[in-house]
């Protein structure tokens, strides 16, 4: 079956550091992979999207590649902002339109300044 | 804004109670998806609507149901419910064409919480 996994937070980094959250996937035929974003009492923002093998989606400054020969879509931002602190989800939808996504557990980022 | 409203915000009530979630999606949207966020279970997919008609059945629970009105508007209706059932339901829309790509937009959800 379709599944994500995306690595344990919380993630605690000091303004201006590099991020880095792994995410991998699970999938039959071709998904699309997103990377939204979640603040704190807020709902889900869709921060960015790839729908074909080595694709990259950019957004914000965070950037993620779909890799297919690796199945993974990690999440990166050269100098994260205290503004960036947030719930990350990485999530696919099989390639039928109109399904339902499929998520991550999420990974908590936390940046000081 | 996304442009996905949900009402309300908030909801405190009673195991045993029934409640309603309301959802619009955004202008053209013909897709309705409902998710229940929790602690212990993440993001997790309960139903889908495609233009009145369920389209989709995930992790939804017998004592849930939901509809989609002719103004494309939906509700998701809650019954007997369990402390179990505290957590963030969220609604997205999204167009469903023809093309594979399926972005969704999600609304700022209704928190329950059930005493």
């Amino acid at each position: 079956g379709n599944s994500v996994t995306q690595m344990e937070g919380p993630v605690t980094l000091s303004e201006e550091a590099f991020l880095t959250i792994n995410c991998t996937y699970t999938a039959t035929g071709y998904p699309s992979l997103f990377w939204y974003v979640q603040y704190p009492g807020e709902g889900l923002q869709l921060l960015l999207k790839a729908t074909k093998a080595d694709d990259k989606g950019s957004n914000k400054g965070f950037e993620a590649t779909y890799r297919k020969e690796t199945t993974s879509f990690h999440l990166e931002k050269g100098s994260v902002q205290v503004s960036d602190s947030a719930v990350y989800f990485c999530a696919l939808s099989p390639n039928q339109a109109g399904t339902a996504l499929i998520f991550g557990k999420g990974t908590t980022l936390s940046v000081s300044s | 804004d996304s442009g996905v409203t949900q009402t309300p915000k908030h909801l405190i009530t009673a195991t045993g109670q029934r409640v309603t979630l309301r959802c619009s999606p955004r202008s053209g949207d013909l897709s309705v998806y409902w998710y229940q966020q929790s602690l212990d279970q993440g993001l997790q997919f309960l139903i889908q609507y495609y233009n009145g008609e369920e389209r989709a059945k995930g992790n939804i629970l017998e004592r849930f149901s939901a509809q989609q009105f002719p103004d494309l508007h939906s509700e998701l209706n809650l019954s007997s419910l369990e402390l179990g059932d505290s957590a963030l339901y969220f609604c997205a829309s999204s167009v469903v064409g023809t093309s594979s790509y399926n972005e969704q937009f999600f609304g700022p959800g209704t928190r329950l919480t059930v005493l």
